[in-house]
């Protein structure tokens, strides 16, 4: 099976800083990472992926890490703006994904003015 | 696109009443879930179809619930008879190329009284 886990369920910055949310999961089989951003009132929308072969990957103005050897995963946010303020998932698959998506509880991302 | 439409937005039911979800899919998606999310557990998967078929649905709660996929365009998940515990949003997601690729709706928020 797999957990994942964020590290902290609530995260306040100011805008313009960046933001920097974590997850980790447990099973070293995992081999696909997702990032969702869950807006109030709204479905999880997909923000970027990483596979495990890869380390680093960048999006605009979002960044995935992949650390496999402490499997832990990052989300960084550039210049935080207040339509970023959601509450955003971490979301891994294990193995080809016979058992689909598992999600971490989440982090809310509170925008500071 | 209209994306993945779930219906109805809100529903508030009885306890003891049946209450019947309904998804449709982004078509040429073959691939469908069913998600449960609460406070307490998060993202939880219900079941998920493939090609109309049911592949796993270990994540049922109870014999309470129980889920069909007649044609590619269409799906329901029925409680029946519904418990205040069932209260949460209920997703459908679909997506072409699972385990990857999912795209949610907007849920179904559920409350039984």
């Amino acid at each position: 099976g797999e957990s994942v886990g964020l590290h902290l369920p609530t995260l306040s910055v100011q805008e313009g800083d960046n933001s920097i949310i974590n997850c980790a999961y447990s099973n070293s089989a995992s081999d696909y990472f997702i990032w969702y951003k869950q807006e109030s009132g709204k479905g999880p929308q997909f923000i970027i992926d990483i596979r495990s072969n890869m380390d680093k990957r960048q999006g605009q103005r979002v960044t995935v890490l992949l650390n496999k050897t402490v499997k832990h995963l990052s989300l960084q946010i550039a210049a935080t703006q207040p339509g970023d303020s959601a509450v955003y998932f971490c979301a891994v698959i294990v193995g080809g994904g016979a058992d689909g998506l598992t999600f971490g509880k989440g982090t809310h991302l509170i925008i500071q003015p | 696109d209209a994306g993945v439409i779930q219906s109805p937005r809100h529903e508030v039911t009885e306890m003891g009443q049946e209450v019947t979800l309904r998804c449709k899919p982004i078509s040429g998606h073959n691939s469908l879930f069913w998600y449960r999310q609460t406070m307490m557990r998060g993202l939880e998967l219900l079941i998920y179809f493939n090609n109309n078929v049911p592949i796993d649905d270990s994540g049922m709660p109870e014999d309470r619930f129980s889920a069909k996929m007649p044609n590619a365009s269409f799906s329901t998940l029925k409680i029946q008879p519904s418990e205040p515990r069932d209260s949460a949003v209920y997703f459908c997601a679909s997506s072409s190329r699972a385990p990857y690729g999912y795209t949610f709706g907007s849920g179904t928020r559920l409350t039984v009284v």
